[in-house]
C-alpha cells in the first residue's frame, strides 16, 4: 500500500537555523509530491509542489525541496528559519492514477525567537 | 485562480440535531472534490471522494449513513453530518480538483469548518 512517512513529528529551532524536514513515499511509479503548511488557527496552504522536471522545487516563502527518485524521498528545506515559521508542516504524495492524497502524519516546528 | 470556499466557518449545535456543511468551489469546475477530517495536532483523515452526479466513495471505517455526502453540482458539495455526537465534533476540510488545470491532481483546499457538538 501507498504510504509517506515524515520523520521528524517534533522540531524545535532558534531563528537563522537551517531547516531540513525529511519525507519518504512508498511507491515505485510516476508521483506528484506536495509540501503543505498549516500556520496556528489558519487553513492548509500549499508551500510547494513536484510533478516533473527540475527536482529541485522552489516554493513560497523561501523554502524549497528536492525529489529524489532513487530514495524515494521529498525533503523540506529552507537555509534560515524565522519566528513567523512555526507552524504544522504535512507531506502529501498523488501516485499514479489514484486521485488520492496520501498524506504524512506531519511534523509540528517551532521556532524560537 | 482555483478558490474553494466552505459554509460555515464554524458551527456549534446539539447532540441529535444535524449539520450541513458546504464546499464551493469559486472560478473553476470540480468533478472531484474530497472531504477531509482533522483531528487536533493531527494530520488529514481522507473521509471520502466526491463524484459529481455519482455516490461519493467512502474510506474505510467512515459511516456512509452518518456522513452524507452530496455532489450534486460541478461547484458544489455538501457534507451533512447526521443526529451529530460530541465525539463528532473535529475540524471538517473540503478539497477540490481542477480537471482543466495543467497540474490537474493538485488538490485545493477550503478554510475548513470547525463543528462543535454539545
Amino acid at each position: 500500500a501507498q504510504s509517506v512517512s515524515q520523520h521528524n513529528h517534533h522540531v524545535i529551532l532558534s531563528e537563522a537555523a537551517s531547516l531540513e524536514l525529511g519525507c519518504n513515499y512508498s511507491y515505485g511509479g510516476t508521483v506528484n509530491l506536495f509540501w503543505y503548511v498549516q500556520y496556528p488557527g489558519q487553513h492548509l496552504q500549499l508551500l510547494l509542489k513536484y510533478f516533473s522536471g527540475d527536482p529541485l522545487v522552489k516554493g513560497i516563502k523561501g523554502f524549497e525541496a528536492e525529489f529524489i527518485k532513487s530514495k524515494f524521498s521529498f525533503n523540506l528545506r529552507k537555509p534560515s528559519v524565522q519566528w513567523s515559521d512555526t507552524a504544522e508542516y504535512f507531506c502529501a504524495v498523488n501516485a499514479g492514477n489514484n486521485r488520492k492524497l496520501i498524506w504524512g502524519l506531519g511534523t509540528s516546528l517551532a521556532v524560537n525567537p | 485562480g482555483a478558490v474553494v470556499s466552505q459554509h460555515p466557518s464554524w458551527v456549534i449545535c446539539k447532540s441529535g440535531t444535524s449539520v450541513k456543511i458546504e464546499c464551493r468551489s469559486l472560478d473553476f469546475q470540480a468533478t472531484t472534490m474530497f472531504w477531509y477530517r482533522q483531528f487536533p495536532k493531527q494530520s488529514l483523515m481522507l473521509m471520502a471522494t466526491s463524484n459529481e452526479g455519482s455516490k461519493a466513495t467512502y474510506e474505510q471505517g467512515v459511516e456512509k449513513d452518518k456522513f452524507l455526502i452530496n455532489h450534486a453540482s460541478l461547484t458544489l458539495s455538501t457534507l451533512t453530518v447526521t443526529s451529530a455526537h460530541p465525539e463528532d465534533s473535529s475540524f471538517y476540510i473540503c478539497s477540490a480538483r481542477d480537471p482543466t488545470a495543467v497540474s490537474y491532481n493538485e488538490q485545493f483546499f477550503g478554510p475548513g469548518t470547525r463543528l462543535t457538538v454539545l
